[in-house]
């Protein structure tokens, strides 16, 4: 079946960069693209940018560019998210989302990963 | 970029209710509207997709409709594993841009 399996969780320093890993299998791997949105405690969804694993080429959200890279390794099924200069404010649980080809919703997600920012 | 305006924040149902969240974009979007499901602690999980399209294995009572900019998701008659977050998204175009959410709660 379809899977998206996310990296362990992260404590970081402010000022530091996370990156982050998604895992998918069950699928062609470069037919879909991957979505990263995140989720502040207690706040709603956040969406950062898609990849096309493909390709590479991505589309990072304006609050997020100049600090977000995501990246893509066909040979090991694995999307990346490094974000930058890390501020308490980035504190949240990151999830990946494939992309649907029809309606283009998110399905499914990987399981989160939680990236804790703190001196 | 879109706003999607989500109502009500939250809402006190007993089991077996008929349940009605509303989402409202800022422009048109057709009919590129999602619904997901949030437990705690877990990742959002896809209800409705293309405004009315029951995502494989959601069960039937979850029901959705609208186009262009209103949108509806409907619960006819909650069950217990149905007290969650419910989240709509617009997949019309970048940003893609997600409601403030709905919390159900049990009465």
């Amino acid at each position: 079946q379809v899977q998206l399996v996310q990296s362990g969780a992260e404590v970081k320093k402010p000022g530091a960069s996370v990156k982050v890993s998604c895992q998918a299998s069950g699928y062609t791997f470069t037919g879909y693209w991957m979505h990263w949105v995140r989720q502040a405690p207690g706040q709603g969804l956040e969406w950062m940018g898609w990849i096309n694993p493909k390709s590479g080429d991505t589309n990072i959200a304006q609050k997020f560019q100049g600090r977000v890279t995501m990246t893509s390794d066909t040979s090991s099924r694995t999307l990346y998210m490094e974000l930058n200069r890390l501020t308490s404010d980035d504190t949240a649980v990151y999830y990946c989302g494939r992309e649907e080809l029809v309606s283009r919703p998110f399905d499914p997600w990987g399981q989160g990963t939680l990236v804790y920012v703190s001196s | 970029d879109i706003q999607m305006t989500q109502s009500p924040s939250s809402l006190s149902a007993s089991v077996g209710d008929r349940v009605t969240i509303t989402c409202r974009a800022s422009q048109s979007i057709s009919t590129y509207l999602n619904w997901y499901q949030q437990k705690v602690g877990k990742a959002p999980k896809l209800l409705i997709y293309g405004a009315s399209n029951l995502q494989s294995g959601v069960p039937s009572r979850f029901s959705g409709g609208g186009s262009g900019t209103d949108f509806t998701l409907t619960i006819s008659g909650l069950q217990p594993e149905d007290f969650a977050t419910y989240h709509c998204q617009q997949s019309y175009s970048t940003p893609i841009t997600f409601g403030g959410g709905t919390r159900v709660e049990i009465k």
